[in-house]
């Protein structure tokens, strides 16, 4: 049962590097969305999507870029890092029978720590 | 926009109960509650549709107030187990055919014995 799955779990990048964030899920869900954590800030919405070919912003979209061409994966592209990107950062899915609405649980990954020097 | 919080933190002695509370800004569709534990991601408690619906824990109950945008997690005889940091996620209309789950700042509960 792989559930959600990010890679990689650690990384570090030096300012103006770019990178990608791997996110897959095995259970068919529509709704898949990255959230990154920073101390007493919670869980914030970086970029979200109701299914393939459909991603829409959510709080903290800036310097975050993603595209869903499955159902199955949801990377997540730094296109230039910045020492505040320094994050937790959380893929997340759920299901969604109508493409609009979330009437389940989020199923989380386990996180990418990542550190920008 | 973020729902609030409150408290940011509560400490509890076992077998004590605890309310946490979440409001939204936002006409909502749907609550949901979570518990992460240091260096784990967040797990499912509960979620409260619109409508009355609920989902999730047996030994935790929570409220939503859909005319008040308000929501309460009740915590009863907690456990040891029960500590970590609680967050309520909040599922509005984002504008754009869509609903997103945002989520509060999240309150740190801690059990002693």
């Amino acid at each position: 049962n792989a559930g959600v799955t990010q890679t990689p779990k650690f990384q570090v990048l030096k300012t103006g590097q770019s990178m990608t964030l791997q996110c897959a899920q095995d259970m068919n869900h529509e709704y898949m969305s990255w959230y990154r954590q920073d101390p007493g800030m919670g869980l914030r919405l970086i970029h979200y999507s109701v299914g393939a070919g459909i991603t829409d912003q959510g709080e903290v979209p800036n310097g975050y870029n993603v595209s869903r061409s499955t159902t199955e994966d949801f990377p997540l592209r730094l296109l230039s890092a910045a020492p505040s990107q320094t994050s937790v950062y959380f893929c997340a899915s759920s299901y969604s029978w109508d493409r609009v609405t979330i009437t389940g649980e989020l199923f989380f990954g386990e996180g990418s720590r990542l550190t920008v020097l | 926009q973020q729902p609030v919080q409150s408290p940011q933190a509560v400490i509890l002695r076992e077998g004590e109960d605890a309310v946490i509370n979440c409001s939204s800004s936002k006409a909502l569709y749907s609550v949901h509650w979570y518990r992460q534990k240091h260096g784990e991601a967040p797990v499912f408690l509960m979620i409260l549709l619109k409508g009355g619906e609920q989902k999730g824990h047996e030994k935790i109950s929570a409220s939503f107030n859909e005319k008040k945008q308000q929501s309460s997690l009740y915590l009863t005889a907690s456990q040891l187990s029960y500590s970590g940091t609680y967050f309520c996620g909040t599922a509005a209309y984002s504008g754009a055919g869509s609903y997103q789950l945002t989520f509060g700042k999240g309150t740190k509960l801690s059990v002693i014995p």
